[in-house]
């Protein structure tokens, strides 16, 4: 089936660096979203692409939706405490079954 | 505005029983779904519904059923409960079919001994 290839898994960085994370997909999808979880809790979204060569913003995070339509990548700028958690992918091939990457568990040392 | 709403949040089951997750929304939602989150994998898709009276199997829909009898409902019933089943298990919806922009709930942890 479909699948996402989510990387980094994990990161651990200072208070106030900037984070990069990216998904890759072997096929195109038309639809490329990124969510957060916190711990305990589901997913919520943080920033949705519709059109290749997108690029988005929402506060210190910004996205893209590659040219190819096969990759999307999310940046955190300036991060704080509070961006710890779990980001996940998503894309939709062209049907209607939304898929997720595995995750990047993101730590941030004050 | 409740959102989601998932229940139970925690469930013990002994291997070959059944239950049912039940979750509804309240926000007029069309489009509904379940996935299942275990450790590494993301969250798989397990059923979803594009409208009351319409299912379908998502990547993983062994040893589940569902039904969509209204707008606001969407239930997911474990036939006989195996320990491959152990996950967290969340219910979605969103406005339209299609966006991917997914509401989720809580979540209902389950585990099968």
């Amino acid at each position: 089936g479909q699948q996402l290839n989510q990387s980094p898994q994990s990161m651990f960085i200072q208070e106030g660096e900037d984070v990069s994370m990216n998904c890759t997909s072997s096929s195109i999808f038309n639809t490329w979203l990124w969510y957060k979880q916190d711990p305990g809790e589901g997913p919520v979204l943080l920033i949705a692409l519709y059109k290749a060569g997108e690029l988005t913003s929402n506060g210190r995070l910004t996205a893209q939706f590659g040219i190819t339509r096969k990759d999307s990548f999310l940046n955190i700028s300036a991060s704080i405490p509070s961006d710890v958690g779990i980001y996940f992918c998503a894309g939709h091939p062209r049907d209607n079954k939304l898929i997720f990457g595995a995750g990047t568990r993101l730590a941030v040392h004050p | 505005n409740a959102g989601v709403t998932q229940t139970p949040k925690f469930q013990v089951l002994k291997t070959g029983q059944s239950m049912t997750l039940q979750c509804a929304q309240d926000m007029n939602h069309e489009y509904m779904s379940w996935y299942r989150q275990d450790p590494g994998m993301g969250l798989r898709l397990i059923h979803y519904s594009v409208g009351a009276g319409i299912t379908d199997q998502g990547e993983v829909p062994n040893g589940y059923n569902v039904s969509r009898s209204t707008t606001e409902d969407f239930p997911l019933r474990l036939l006989s409960a195996a320990p491959s089943q152990t996950s967290v298990y969340f219910c979605a919806s969103s406005f339209r079919t299609g966006t991917g922009e997914l509401f989720f709930g809580e979540g209902s942890r389950l585990t099968v001994l």
